[in-house]
């Protein structure tokens, strides 16, 4: 089992939609949670943390944490053109390295 | 304050030969990572330092990779006889770790190689 899975992409949603990504990971003992961006051909882009149940909003960004369920999701509200990347869920493990899933790429239709 | 900071960007070089990093990370950080990125996967990690010792390393990280940070600063990674599967972005990072949760890791540009 890998530590961190994303659900497959690639995810296309028109302009203006929510799109809706998914993670679930291994260890019950992780702490905390990103989301990172990544462009292609860039690097990835931290764009949101969570460290406790419940939901964390930034803007058109949510995040939601479910400890028990061990799973992380991420909105995107009014989806844009430019949030047409990939998007990474990392999970810090018990010493605070980062575990990463493979990626999920979203393709925001204009 | 300036980022994560990565040189070369881009390298092309021929099998066999050795190629080397240099990271320079976001200043006070005492934690350094490198990490490797292929297509289509996400980042995998392949050892960190705090300030400079050497912490982990991944069994990803072969006999022909070696990583360094004297003196607790920049760090540089090294692969000798290179070999086509090693062609991959290798990613430095930095941390400000104080032993609690919330240890937010920055992340360079990238350096690119590919081994021809």
């Amino acid at each position: 089992q890998k530590e961190v899975e994303q659900n497959s992409g690639p995810l296309s949603v028109p302009e203006g939609a929510i799109a809706s990504l998914n993670c679930t990971y291994s260890d019950r003992g992780s702490q905390s949670f990103f989301w990172y961006r990544q462009y292609s051909g860039k690097s990835p882009e931290l764009i949101m943390s969570i460290y406790s149940n419940g939901d964390k909003e930034d803007g058109r960004f949510t995040a939601q944490l479910n400890k028990a369920s061990q799973y992380v999701s991420l909105l995107i509200r009014d989806s844009q053109p430019s949030d047409s990347a990939t998007y990474l869920c990392a999970v810090n493990t018990h010493d605070y390295k980062l575990s990463f899933g493979a990626g999920t790429t979203v393709t925001v239709r204009a | 304050d300036t980022g994560v900071s990565q040189n070369p960007r881009h390298k092309i070089t021929k099998r066999g030969q050795n190629v080397t990093f240099r990271c320079d990370p976001i200043s006070e950080h005492n934690r350094l990572y490198w990490y490797r990125q292929t297509l289509g996967q996400g980042p995998e990690f392949l050892t960190y330092f705090q300030n400079e010792a050497q912490l982990e390393k991944s069994r990803l990280l072969s006999d022909r990779f070696s990583a360094e940070r004297p003196k607790g600063s920049f760090s540089t990674l090294e692969i000798q006889r290179t070999e086509q599967g090693d062609s991959a972005m290798y990613l430095c990072a930095s941390s400000s770790w104080r032993g609690t949760s919330g240890n937010t890791i920055y992340f360079g540009e990238g350096s690119w190689l590919t081994v021809v």
